[in-house]
């Protein structure tokens, strides 16, 4: 399988620890994001990374999150402290950067990673 | 600021029929837009994109989408539905003057349903 994958699947943890979530995007893909889905609502944007530089973030990520991408390939998203709000899909896609720039290139996302946090 | 709107949480279609799933936008400027489907437990999946040229774009599984830029719509279409179309939906908008190269805005996603 070629596409983005990422993991864990499926994680549960208590309210004030730390979790890490890894992406490993689309092997030839320069541009990698990071989204949060909520139930009933479509995925939000969070952070973008083109190579190993985060060029954009949203200000939904919060001083508590952090994500690194150190060689340009996969990709690292942690959440510090966690809260019940942060209980959320988090999905990552990657796309092939074009001459046209990235607003017109497709994003591929993987499965996600579910967050619980109790 | 960009926006993207799904009138209808839920569309249901006997299998067979035609069905469409609405979509409308708004932009400052040009948009690119952007279907995905989701299935349970699954991430997005590329449907089909309208960038520029022919207003009519084919995709993926049979869908088209039909860019309407004095209606700011950009609905999907498929003239004969199948059970295993049964899905979430999600539109999607960038604007192409946005100054956030990056900037993708789903809408809230519209569930379909295909009864046999």
């Amino acid at each position: 399988d070629t596409g983005v994958s990422q993991n864990p699947r499926h994680k549960i943890t208590k309210r004030g620890q730390n979790v890490t979530f890894r992406c490993d995007p689309i092997s030839e893909h320069n541009r990698l994001y990071w989204y949060r889905q909520t139930l009933g609502q479509g995925p939000e944007f969070l952070t973008y990374f083109q190579n190993e530089a985060q060029l954009e973030k949203s200000r939904l990520l919060s001083d508590r999150f952090s994500a690194e991408r150190p060689k340009g390939s996969f990709s690292t998203l942690e959440i510090q402290r966690t809260e019940q709000g942060d209980s959320a899909m988090y999905l990552c896609a990657s796309s092939l950067g074009t001459l046209a720039g990235a607003r017109t290139d497709t994003q591929y996302f993987g499965p996600g990673t579910r967050l619980t946090v109790l | 600021a960009q926006s993207v709107a799904q009138p209808e949480d839920q569309v249901n279609v006997a299998e067979g029929n035609p069905l469409t799933v609405k979509c409308t936008y708004s932009v400052s400027g040009n948009p690119y837009l952007f279907w995905y489907v989701q299935y349970p437990n699954r991430g997005l999946q590329f449907l089909l994109k309208y960038i520029t040229g022919d207003n009519l774009v084919k995709g993926s599984y049979g869908f088209e989408a039909e860019f309407n830029k004095s209606q700011t719509s950009f609905h999907l279409k498929k003239p004969s539905a199948l059970v295993s179309d049964s899905a979430l939906y999600f539109c999607a908008v960038r604007d192409m003057w946005d100054s956030s190269a990056s900037k993708i805005i789903f809408g809230s996603g519209t569930r379909l349903s295909i009864r046999p």
